[in-house]
């Protein structure tokens, strides 16, 4: 079957760096992309990897292995605002765009 | 900045009635996709749209389903019949390959409750 593991919840202090790993196993791979979603807001992109290595935007950088299957989001100098849900997806090399179950990011003061 | 939108943000209905759940995609945008996202669960594919046909289509969309263009700014989906397990927000997004990398623009969504 496909899919993507990804840690429920991770808990980091304001200002502090955090890495949220996803690990994917899907028919075919087009790239990996990560959104972030608040409560009752819908997802919103946040960064994409279609080859292996780092690409940074911002505060927010996001790492691909494809010969792991495996990538991170790494959100650096967090704010409370940070404090959402963020899902790493896959297109599967067709149309189809797999997410993962998410991964809770609180943020304390 | 363009944006997805998408009407209703709630519609309420009652099982075994039709619902027309509407999405206007970025204008320039080629790829149109809806996904559904159960209350605090992962946001699911449902259906990709590109050059007026499905391009894809998850187990999700059965018979039940179905998406529309009618017009050059609209995207509709349809749901015939539908069931208690059809609550979910309902997520419409429109993409363009041609910025060489993917990366989805998402409406706001509409929050579908069946009783």
């Amino acid at each position: 079957g496909q899919s993507l593991e990804q840690p429920s919840e991770v808990t980091a202090v304001e200002g502090a760096i955090v890495q949220i790993n996803c690990t994917y196993q899907t028919s075919g791979f087009y790239g990996l992309s990560w959104y972030q979603q608040h409560d009752g807001g819908a997802p919103t992109f946040l960064s994409y990897n279609g080859l292996d290595g780092l690409e940074e935007t911002g505060r927010f950088s996001s790492f691909l292995s494809r010969s792991d299957s495996y990538g991170y989001l790494l959100l650096q100098e967090l704010q409370m605002k940070d404090s959402a849900s963020y899902f790493c997806a896959v297109r599967d090399g067709g149309f189809k765009t797999i997410f993962g179950a998410g991964t809770r990011l609180f943020v304390k003061a | 900045e363009p944006e997805v939108t998408q009407t209703p943000s709630h519609q309420v209905t009652q099982m075994g009635q039709e619902v027309i759940l509407r999405c206007v995609p970025i204008s320039n945008h080629l790829y149109f996709y809806w996904y559904r996202q159960i209350l605090g669960q992962k946001v699911e594919f449902l259906v990709s749209f590109y050059n007026n046909e499905i391009s894809e289509k998850s187990e999700i969309f059965d018979d039940q389903f179905s998406v529309e263009r009618p017009d050059g700014s609209n995207f509709t989906l349809k749901i015939r019949s539908t069931k208690l397990e059809d609550s979910a927000m309902y997520f419409c997004a429109s993409q363009n390959f041609g910025q060489g990398r993917i990366e989805q623009y998402f409406g706001p969504g509409t929050r579908l409750t069946v009783t």
